[in-house]
């Protein structure tokens, strides 16, 4: 069981907004910023969101990021088909002496 | 352009040792902390270890304390990760990922991975 909880899997059609939720607990979303990961199956996870909203460059806009309190979510509107991949979202958790915590994924198809 | 390449990856047989390295380029090494994050077949991401920009700290997952040791050569540009006492649970992809500033920053890039498989 990971520390972060999300559904192991999503869906939706071309154009469509999907939300992915990612829910945590006080040492760590409740006290930290959320990052997301993105990871097309075989090849290495890729940045995209940081510091609970913030995207790097080149990451585009449809990909938006939230935090309250315990939970997060990551929100891709415009579906795409190259979006479909597995999303991870992650935290420094300040429990013990410290440590990163992941989400145990979620697998996006777009169908 | 970032770049970061693992090597050391191979098969052991559980209880052996493996020792895997990271050489990155295209950014300033010794301001950025470093992560060994892994990928076991059928699993999620599970950070592994962190290293901050001088060596002077690390972090270590508990599945891995006593047994994993992270470290950081500046003067190349290198982080290893040296792996005793390996067990089956420990078969996963390795990727290293560099942090701005400090271990507590996110996973700017990540590198390819590297295969490392515990079997007898």
């Amino acid at each position: 069981q990971s520390v972060l909880t999300q559904p192991p899997s999503a869906s939706g059609t071309p154009g469509q907004r999907v939300t992915i939720s990612c829910s945590g607990s006080s040492s760590n979303l409740g006290s930290n910023t959320v990052n997301w990961y993105q990871q097309v199956p075989g090849t290495a996870p890729k940045l995209l969101i940081y510091s609970n909203n913030q995207r790097p460059s080149g990451v585009p806009d449809r990909f938006s990021g939230a935090k309250s309190g315990t939970s997060a979510s990551l929100a891709i509107n415009g579906l795409q088909s190259e979006d479909e991949a597995d999303y991870y979202c992650a935290a420094w958790d300040d429990s013990l002496n410290g440590y990163w915590v992941f989400g145990g994924g979620t697998k996006l198809a777009v169908l | 352009e970032v770049q970061l390449v693992e090597s050391g990856g191979g098969l052991v047989q559980p209880g052996g040792s493996l020792r895997l390295s990271c050489a990155a380029s295209g950014f300033t090494f010794t301001t950025y902390a470093m992560s060994w994050v892994r990928l076991a077949p059928g699993k999620g991401l599970e950070w592994v270890s962190a290293v901050s920009g001088s060596g002077t700290v690390t972090y270590y997952a508990d599945s891995v304390k006593g047994r994993f040791t992270i470290s950081r050569d500046n003067s190349k540009n290198t982080l290893f990760l040296q792996m005793d006492s390996l067990r089956a649970e420990d078969t996963a992809v390795y990727y290293c990922a560099n942090q701005p500033g400090s271990v507590f920053s996110q996973f700017d890039y990540w590198g390819q991975g590297t295969l490392v498989t515990v079997s007898s």
